[in-house]
């Protein structure tokens, strides 16, 4: 079945280390998102990419950052530089030509 | 980027009943427009699009009005399972097609 599989579900991470989470599709979309959830809070978008090996930050890059060597991957590196990392992280792809996303079932990244 | 404006609720209604949800959005140049449908700690999933003719689904129906920026969506003949938070979400050509979303609506409906 085609789809987004994020992985893993949910993370732990200690301060001050580095994490990446992990995002595939095989729906052969083009585009790639990533956003962050906080309690509450509507999605906020951290990165997007259009195509491979091109990709822009979206409004709060800060502390975070990408790679797009593959049209089926876009993993996302959660930095030391954030300072406030807990949240819910998804990933989303569109086909070209389309704007309705999918989303992967999310990551759950803990700061302890 | 520019803002989606949603009531945050929560709507408490009784199964059977007919509610109502509102949304702005602040960018003219906006171009598409959805309500997604988030469970708690699950990941967003499309709902319906929504056209300047308005459209149907079932029983969904969204509504949208250009000259005013405001999106609604209407549920009749409430179910539980249509408890939920319903999210408002425009498209902007200047985030790459990126999605832009209000901070959703919450709906529970009780027996």
């Amino acid at each position: 079945d085609g789809g987004i599989t994020q992985s893993p579900k949910y993370l732990f991470r200690k301060e001050g280390q580095n994490v990446t989470l992990s995002c595939e599709q095989n729906l052969n979309h083009d585009a790639m998102y990533w956003y962050r959830q906080d309690p509450g809070q509507g999605l906020r978008l951290i990165y997007y990419s259009q195509i491979v090996n091109d990709f822009q930050k979206g409004d709060i890059a800060e502390g975070y950052s990408v790679s797009r060597e593959k049209k089926e991957s876009f993993p996302l590196t959660v930095t030391s530089a954030q300072k406030n990392p807990t949240a819910f992280y998804l990933c989303a792809s569109t086909p070209a030509g389309r704007t309705e996303a999918f989303f992967g079932q999310g990551t759950r990244l803990t700061v302890v | 980027r520019k803002e989606v404006e949603q009531d945050p609720g929560p709507f408490n209604v009784p199964e059977g009943a007919t509610v109502a949800f509102n949304c702005t959005y602040s960018n003219s140049a906006s171009q598409s427009f959805f309500w997604y449908r988030q469970d708690c700690r699950k990941e967003p999933k499309l709902l319906m699009s929504v056209y300047s003719s308005g459209n149907e689904d079932g029983r969904f129906t969204a509504q949208l009005n250009r000259a005013s920026q405001y999106i609604s969506l209407l549920i009749r003949d409430s179910k539980l399972s249509d408890s939920a938070t319903y999210l408002c979400v425009v498209n902007e050509l200047n985030s790459g097609y990126a999605l832009n979303f209000g901070k959703g609506t919450s709906l529970l409906v009780t027996p």
